[in-house]
């Protein structure tokens, strides 16, 4: 089946540095992908839409200056968490629309230290 | 969006029937009903989904009510290996809006 690959699976980083996120489609073109983040015992969020060769769309309460999306081709889109802060560490996913439907990446695990 | 409601937690014996409930009462026309579980730590896994008529896969059966209020997945021989959360979402595009889903524990 499809797969949606994310990369990395965990990252740490020091507070205020940038942290870059990797979602490939990688056996079919995703002109859209979406991010997600998921707080440890809560649901997933949606952040943003992510639209190849065009801006993303935000999420209500969402700052784009702080998360910004790249969606430069049809099989990679990727997320930058800027300046990242502690509040910021938590479980980031995407997905994409595939033959057959939706599907998940396996998630990234961003701790801010 | 419809908003739903699913039981907090369930729990179901080994090799029984796993029936989880949603309701959607104010699912619109045009929204299918899909079901993603979510393994820990793992990204969602798509299950099944439906507009009006009842689905079944290889993984699962869906159950939706005439009046499209409601809906239950039915897991027919639950393994251990079905302990999840698990999400009813309804969605007509592409972006989907996760509620709290059901925890289901698979007792041996």
């Amino acid at each position: 089946g499809a797969v949606v690959s994310q990369h990395p699976s965990w990252v740490i980083c020091k507070s205020g540095t940038s942290v870059k996120i990797e979602c490939r489609s990688l056996d079919f073109q995703a002109t859209t992908m979406f991010w997600y983040r998921q707080f440890p015992k809560q649901s997933l969020m949606l952040m943003a839409t992510s639209n190849e060769g065009s801006k993303a769309t935000y999420e209500q309460g969402v700052e784009k200056d702080k998360f910004l999306i790249n969606h430069a081709s049809l099989t990679l889109s990727t997320l930058t968490v800027t300046s990242a802060h502690p509040e910021d560490s938590s479980f980031y996913i995407c997905s994409a629309r595939a033959p057959g439907g939706y599907t998940f990446g396996s998630g990234t695990r961003l701790t801010v230290v | 969006d419809a908003k739903t409601t699913q039981p907090t937690s369930m729990d179901c014996a080994e090799g029984r029937a796993a029936n989880l409930p949603c309701n959607h009462s104010t699912i619109s026309g045009n929204e299918y009903v899909y079901w993603y579980r979510q393994i820990h730590s793992q990204g969602p896994q798509y299950i099944i989904h439906g507009l009006k008529n009842n689905e079944t896969n290889e993984m699962a059966s869906l159950i939706i009510t005439e009046d499209r209020k409601s809906s239950t997945l039915i897991l027919p021989h639950a393994t251990l290996r079905d302990t999840a959360v698990y999400y009813c979402i309804p969605a007509r595009g592409n972006q989907f809006y996760f509620g709290t889903g059901t925890s289901l524990t698979v007792i041996p």
